[in-house]
């Protein structure tokens, strides 16, 4: 079985400061990592992907993810948060054994709140 | 991504009635997926096809069904719906072939209501 843990509901950051999402995961074997965030009323939209290889992972709009097999944690990051970030994020989870059979397991969201 | 819609946009419906969501992609991927969207409880897998042959339920099928008329196309139904199934309901594609991390991407999203 797979499952994804995002222990904050919300995180509030100011403008300008760097921000952090944390992300943990379960899964039998050796993951696929992903990031997802969500505007109001749209669906949502891939932001990046850990593979394989390099510990850090960098995406779409600025944002990087940094891969912590001990620790099982793929947190978000961004050096310097924008008004236009605030929106809800997910972490998602896939085991690379599997073959997609079982489909990408979602965190439960994270409000991210950029205050200007 | 527009290259993945969903229709209709928003359905209001009563309890009981049989009430069908449609998908259509033009990403040319097989494998189509449905979830829905509870507000805290992030996005569950309802049902999943592989190709068009290949239909599966996902964990929370109970009370849902799938149709995968072609590849481009896979509808869910509430045979019955309740006021329960009232969520945001999103479809999504997939293609393990870039790279074999199946990176799905997402419809708009169906916001049903079930009264």
């Amino acid at each position: 079985a797979q499952s994804v843990a995002q222990p904050e509901d919300q995180v509030n950051v100011a403008e300008g400061n760097p921000l952090t999402v944390k992300c943990t995961y379960s899964v039998s074997g050796n993951p696929y990592l992903f990031w997802y965030v969500q505007y109001p009323n749209r669906g949502l939209q891939f932001l990046l992907k850990y593979i394989t290889g390099d510990n850090l992972v960098k995406g779409s709009y600025g944002f990087e993810a940094e891969f912590n097999k001990s620790q099982t944690s793929f947190h978000l990051k961004k050096p310097s948060a924008l008004v236009s970030d605030s929106a809800l994020y997910f972490c998602a989870v896939r085991d690379r054994a599997g073959g997609g059979a079982d489909g990408l397991t979602f965190g439960k969201g994270t409000h991210l709140i950029i205050q200007p | 991504d527009a290259d993945v819609t969903q229709t209709p946009r928003n359905r209001i419906t009563k309890t009981g009635k049989r009430i069908m969501l449609e998908c259509s992609q033009t990403k040319g991927h097989d494998r189509m997926y449905w979830y829905r969207q509870d507000p805290g409880l992030g996005l569950r897998l309802i049902y999943y096809s592989f190709d068009v042959k290949d239909i599966n339920k996902g964990e929370i099928s109970d009370g849902y069904s799938v149709s995968r008329q072609a590849q481009a196309k896979f509808s869910l139904s509430l045979e019955s719906a309740i006021p329960n199934q009232t969520a945001l309901y999103f479809c999504a594609t997939s293609d393990p072939g870039q790279g074999g991390t199946d990176t799905q991407y997402f419809g708009p999203g169906t916001r049903l209501t079930v009264l």
